[in-house]
């Protein structure tokens, strides 16, 4: 169990720029989340994948957010033309079905200059 | 919709004194989970307990535990004979069955711990 990995660990960008990260979940796990965690606040939801079936979205996630996990494996979350609101901790977890506890990865920071 | 509030924001104990973190949830869903997770310095949120709502049992884990009352829709967590290396910014959250599990966190408490 080599546990949750997340990619880049910080990430620093103009403003306008686009940025990708990668999550790669504990291998078994089939239901994967990611989560936005700004300073002093607990994590929020943004999008949630049952294998390769992306079956929620949060109000967070506006039209610049698009994320994807091809073959029911890795996920990436993309943000085009970031902004200074974007910046924050991504944190992507994974469980194994429901009623499972939620893994966590390191998460990737994102700042904007 | 569902909510959890974690009333303390920050919270400063003396090495080997216990401390309690509270937290009060809102669901209206019958079958749902609760969490406790750790977020030390470094960053990384740690699992630490799962209770579902059909199990009140309290639960003991080392110098840990958790107190579930769904008659005040609370879920503390105490921690006995404190230590420096508990320090860190714990959150509570919950799940509800029906909404695929997603985590609603609360907004955390910072504990510290003095040596």
């Amino acid at each position: 169990d080599t546990g949750v990995s997340q990619n880049p660990r910080h990430k620093i960008t103009k403003r306008g720029q686009n940025v990708t990260f990668r999550c790669d979940p504990i291998s078994e796990h089939n239901r994967l989340y990611w989560y936005r965690q700004t300073l002093g606040q607990g994590p929020e939801f943004l999008t949630y994948f049952q294998n390769e079936a992306q079956l929620e979205k949060s109000r967070l996630l506006s039209d610049r957010f698009s994320a994807e996990r091809p073959k029911g494996s890795f996920s990436t979350l993309e943000i085009q033309r970031t902004e200074q609101g974007d910046s924050a901790m991504y944190l992507c977890a994974s469980s194994l079905y429901q009623g499972r506890p939620q893994h966590f990865g390191d998460g990737t920071r994102l700042s904007i200059l | 919709a569902q909510k959890v509030t974690q009333a303390q924001t920050e919270i400063s104990v003396v090495e080997k004194e216990d401390v309690t973190l509270d937290c009060v949830y809102e669901t209206r869903d019958t079958t749902y989970y609760l969490f406790w997770y750790k977020q030390p310095p470094s960053g990384e949120l740690v699992f630490l307990i799962r209770r579902n709502s059909f199990d009140e049992q309290n639960e003991i884990s080392g110098r840990y535990s958790w107190n579930f009352q769904k008659s005040t829709s609370s879920f503390n967590f105490t921690i006995t004979a404190s230590q420096v290396v508990d320090s860190a910014v714990y959150f509570c959250a919950l799940s509800e069955a029906s909404r695929d599990e997603k985590l609603t966190f609360g907004t955390g408490t910072r504990l510290t711990i003095i040596p």
